[in-house]
């Protein structure tokens, strides 16, 4: 059950595109369709923006989406804004009702 | 919403017992979630536990020392925490899953645990 594995920051400018990834093996993000991701700000509760690898739950901007290749998920942040400066963490099921989350990346809104 | 209750401090070697009182949805029907946040660190999955208690599951860093356990009659999921060490210091989620889903959309406040001496 080691975490999985992100860059531990991530800035850009307003406008401009950011994307993370999340590193795992194929015992989790490879082997599941089954990658979330979640939101962060300071002092703030975890909200949900992308399950299923690529789906956005109602109510999150279309600027955030997800996608798989291999053993790696990646969360694109199109357009960046002010508001999205946060933290955030992947997290994917590794079966037997196992779950393991990211250590979280960074995101500056420089 | 889902309040946590139960947090406080304890010392090295010792045990506490948190609540989560679930409200505004049907409890019975969902699995529940408890996940923890080290002060300024990330966010780690701790266990789970299905609709009637008959499944459950750890993370090995808590394993042999951490129960799930739940009451639907009293709508609340508990996690009680033996062998408390330095590194279980963290906030406490307890959170729900979508219904059938595979991601947590709904999480309580937090409540704070601190194993010290």
């Amino acid at each position: 059950q080691s975490a999985l594995t992100q860059p531990r920051s991530v800035s850009g400018s307003p406008g401009q595109s950011a994307t993370i990834s999340c590193t795992g093996t194929s015992n989790d993000v490879g082997g599941y369709n089954y990658v979330s991701w979640y939101q962060q700000h300071p002092g703030k509760v975890p909200q949900v923006i992308i399950y299923d690898v690529t789906k956005r739950p109602s109510g999150v901007p279309d600027r955030f989406s997800g996608s798989k290749s291999g053993n790696t998920a990646s969360l694109t942040i199109s357009g960046l804004q002010a508001e999205d400066e946060a933290d955030y963490y992947c997290s994917s099921y590794a079966g037997s009702y196992i779950f393991i989350f990211g250590g979280g990346t960074k995101v500056t809104v420089l | 919403q889902l309040v946590e209750s139960g947090g406080g401090s304890v010392q090295p070697g010792g045990s506490l017992s948190l609540s989560c009182a679930a409200s505004g949805f049907s409890f019975s029907n969902y699995w529940m979630n408890w996940v923890r946040q080290a002060p300024g660190k990330g966010l780690v999955w701790v266990s789970l536990i299905n609709i009637n208690g008959g499944i459950t599951a750890y993370a090995d860093s808590v394993k042999g020392r951490f129960t799930i356990s739940r009451d639907n009659t009293k709508n609340t999921v508990y996690l009680q925490m033996n062998a408390l060490r330095a590194e279980d210091t963290a906030v406490y989620y307890c959170a729900r899953p979508r219904d059938g889903g595979y991601y947590l959309d709904f999480w309580g406040q937090g409540i704070l645990v601190t194993v010290s001496s």
